[in-house]
């Protein structure tokens, strides 16, 4: 069975600071995909980043970035120059072999960035 | 672009009652799924479909009935409404098992059962 665990139920951090978001994973297959979304107060899931397991660099969007450590079997997120607009709970996932229709979540972790 | 769409947005329901909640893609997607987020809780898995006529249960799946008897249409049927029911419900489709970023999540139906 394949498991997300998010340990940070909350963090804070201060505008224009660098902030990271803990995600670690557990599975047996081979072959998998990690993503981060973000949602805001409002409720909808904000696609952030997505690594594959056979990605041997790792992925950027603008501020985010994705720690992969394959053999620690983690994917933390880093959001660079952190805005008041970042505050919002993100969540891990993964897909594994069994497909993108059946992503599993972690807990997520609420981010407050505070001016 | 319409993307996903849901139906309805929030809706409150008595205990007993059924319902359905509507999903439907533009996409010409072959993956839909239905995930249930809870307080304190990541989205979990309800119900998923890898195509027209094809359905299996995922992770949570009890009171929850599905059909996909189109590409575009996915929708959740609660057969009798349960206070543990009262949750925020997603939908999601995707065009490919191996997608990177192109999953893509409607905003979300609010139901609230008393």
């Amino acid at each position: 069975a394949q498991k997300i665990t998010q340990t940070q139920p909350g963090m804070f951090v201060q505008e224009k600071e660098a902030v990271t978001l803990d995600c670690t994973y557990d599975t047996s297959d081979q072959s998998y995909g990690l993503f981060w979304y973000k949602q805001p107060s409002s409720g909808e899931m904000i696609f952030l980043i997505y690594q594959g397991s056979y990605d041997e660099q790792n992925a950027t969007e603008g501020r985010y970035s994705l720690n992969f450590q394959k053999a620690r079997k983690s994917a933390n997120l880093v959001i660079s120059a952190s805005q008041l607009g970042d505050s919002a709970m993100y969540f891990c996932a993964m897909r594994g072999q069994g497909g993108s229709e059946k992503l599993v979540f972690g807990k997520g972790t609420k981010l407050t960035v505070n001016p | 672009n319409a993307g996903v769409t849901q139906t309805p947005k929030f809706q409150v329901l008595k205990t007993g009652q059924s319902m359905t909640l509507q999903c439907a893609q533009d996409m010409n997607h072959e993956y839909m799924s239905w995930y249930r987020q809870d307080p304190g809780m990541g989205l979990r898995l309800i119900h998923y479909s890898v195509g027209a006529g094809i359905t299996d249960q995922g992770e949570v799946p009890n009171g929850y009935n599905v059909s996909r008897s189109t590409t575009e249409d996915f929708p959740l049927r609660l057969l009798s409404a349960a206070p543990s029911q009262t949750s925020v419900y997603f939908c999601a489709s995707s065009p490919d098992r191996a997608s990177g970023n192109t999953i893509y999540f409607g905003e979300g139906s609010w139901l609230t059962v008393v």
